[in-house]
């Protein structure tokens, strides 16, 4: 069965330091999507992606990048990681180009100390 | 930009019928999404309008206006089970946006 995975599942880190989380999808979907999920503000929208090196910033973009180099994965890195960008994680992909029936991984809980 | 109002949260009691409202307010919208996320898990899809009316899967149903910015989602038959929170989202201009989410909280 197709499947949307992500690593790790709960990652602690420091002020600072580069943390990339990873998105893995057999759906083959072309779109590809990360969201921050925090207490009161819902999903938001970090960056997405279309296609083979296409990506495209979201809401809440700043302090984050991603790179599309397969049809399979997305991953999100932050580049210096603040205590701001404490939250759950998910990663989803799509066979239609907005919020028409995403699929969603399972969440990654990163807290930065 | 692009926004999406809905209750926080909405308490109904097993067996009951409840209906969680949302409005929003996009460029280039052309339809409405809803999802359920139970505590610890990741959202999963319900429902999508992406024309004016009524869908029914099973127990939920939703529902949109174009002309009133405006679509719900009504759970019937309620199950403890369906405590979730509950997200609608808009495909706008291509770029999906999510709700805060509305709380559900089934009563015995």
């Amino acid at each position: 069965d197709a499947e949307i995975t992500q690593s790790p599942r709960h990652k602690i880190t420091e002020t600072g330091r580069q943390v990339t989380l990873a998105c893995h999808q057999t759906w083959n979907h072309n779109n590809m999507f990360w969201y921050r999920q925090d207490l009161g503000h819902g999903l938001r929208l970090i960056h997405y992606s279309y296609g083979v090196h296409d990506t495209n910033k979201g809401e809440v973009s700043d302090g984050y990048s991603v790179s599309r180099s397969n049809t399979e994965d997305l991953p999100l890195t932050l580049e210096s990681a603040a205590s701001s960008q404490t939250s759950v994680y998910f990663c989803a992909s799509s066979e239609a180009r907005a919020a028409d029936t995403q699929y969603f991984g399972p969440g990654t809980r990163l807290t930065v100390l | 930009g692009q926004s999406l109002e809905q209750p926080s949260e909405v308490t109904a009691v097993e067996g009951a019928i409840v209906q969680i409202n949302c409005t929003y307010q996009t460029s280039g919208f052309y339809g409405l999404s809803w999802y359920q996320q139970h505590d610890g898990g990741a959202p999963t899809f319900l429902s999508y309008n992406a024309l004016d009316g009524l869908e029914e899967t099973g127990r939920f149903s939703s529902f949109l206006s174009r002309s009133d910015s405006y679509g719900y989602l009504l759970l019937q038959e309620l199950q403890m089970k369906d405590s979730a929170s509950y997200f609608c989202a808009a495909g706008g201009s291509y770029i999906p946006t999510f709700g805060r989410g509305t709380s559900l909280i089934v009563h015995p």
